[in-house]
């Protein structure tokens, strides 16, 4: 079936270390990856996407990598803010559908 | 605030009633989609319009549910006869065709009692 995964509901992280949360994808046809941010009360923020055809892609402060050979996406947030504090989903898509697959999420802590 | 707008924020409503929820995207963006989100879990898919066009639909959108998009601007959401089940967060999204990122609205909360 489609479903895309998060292997750790809760990630609590000290303020200025890195963070990394994961992502498990089950479509091998999904071609377009994203991560969104999800603050309390608010729709879901992008942050970074990626293509198939890449295995890494950098923005500011994040890194996302993608592993096609065992369907596997991450997150990696550096040096960690209050800020980053909140839930992060990942979403797949496959070549031919509008269908955005959202995961259920992983709530990011920062700690003081 | 030229971000993707949702009205109203909040709904409460007795179980069979109609409610109809209201998505302004941003000027411009032809794409629009619309999701159900649930405590604790991702959105889900529900719809997708590109212009006025509905080119998508999920098998989550019962035949209570009904999306349109007159004009190809904003678009409107209704569920017929509601389920306490159909209680969620109802999200808009919009984006333009040449570009992949979707731009979030703030949501609409639907209580059915």
């Amino acid at each position: 079936g489609e479903s895309v995964g998060l292997h750790l509901p809760t990630l609590s992280v000290q303020e200025g270390d890195n963070s990394i949360i994961n992502c498990a994808y089950s479509n091998s046809a999904s071609d377009y990856f994203i991560w969104y941010k999800q603050e309390s009360g608010k729709g879901p923020q992008f942050i970074i996407d990626i293509r198939s055809n890449m295995d890494k892609r950098q923005g500011q402060r994040v890194t996302v990598l993608l592993n096609k050979t065992v369907k596997h996406l991450s997150l990696q947030i550096a040096a960690t803010q209050p800020g980053d504090s909140a839930v992060y989903f990942c979403a797949e898509n496959y070549s031919g559908t509008y269908k955005y697959i959202f995961g259920t999420g992983t709530r990011l802590k920062v700690l003081a | 605030d030229t971000g993707v707008s949702q009205n109203p924020r909040h709904k409460i409503t007795k179980r069979g009633q109609n409610v109809t929820f209201r998505c302004d995207p941003i000027s411009e963006h032809n794409r629009l989609y619309w999701y159900r989100q649930t405590l604790g879990q991702g959105p889900e898919f529900l719809t997708y319009f590109q212009n006025e066009a509905q080119l998508e639909k999920s098998r989550l959108l019962s035949d209570r549910f009904s999306a349109e998009r007159p004009k190809g601007s904003f678009s409107t959401l209704e569920i017929q006869r509601t389920e306490q089940g159909d209680s969620a967060m109802y999200l808009c999204a919009s984006s333009l065709t040449s570009l992949n990122e979707q731009f979030f609205g703030p949501g609409t909360r639907l209580t059915v009692l």
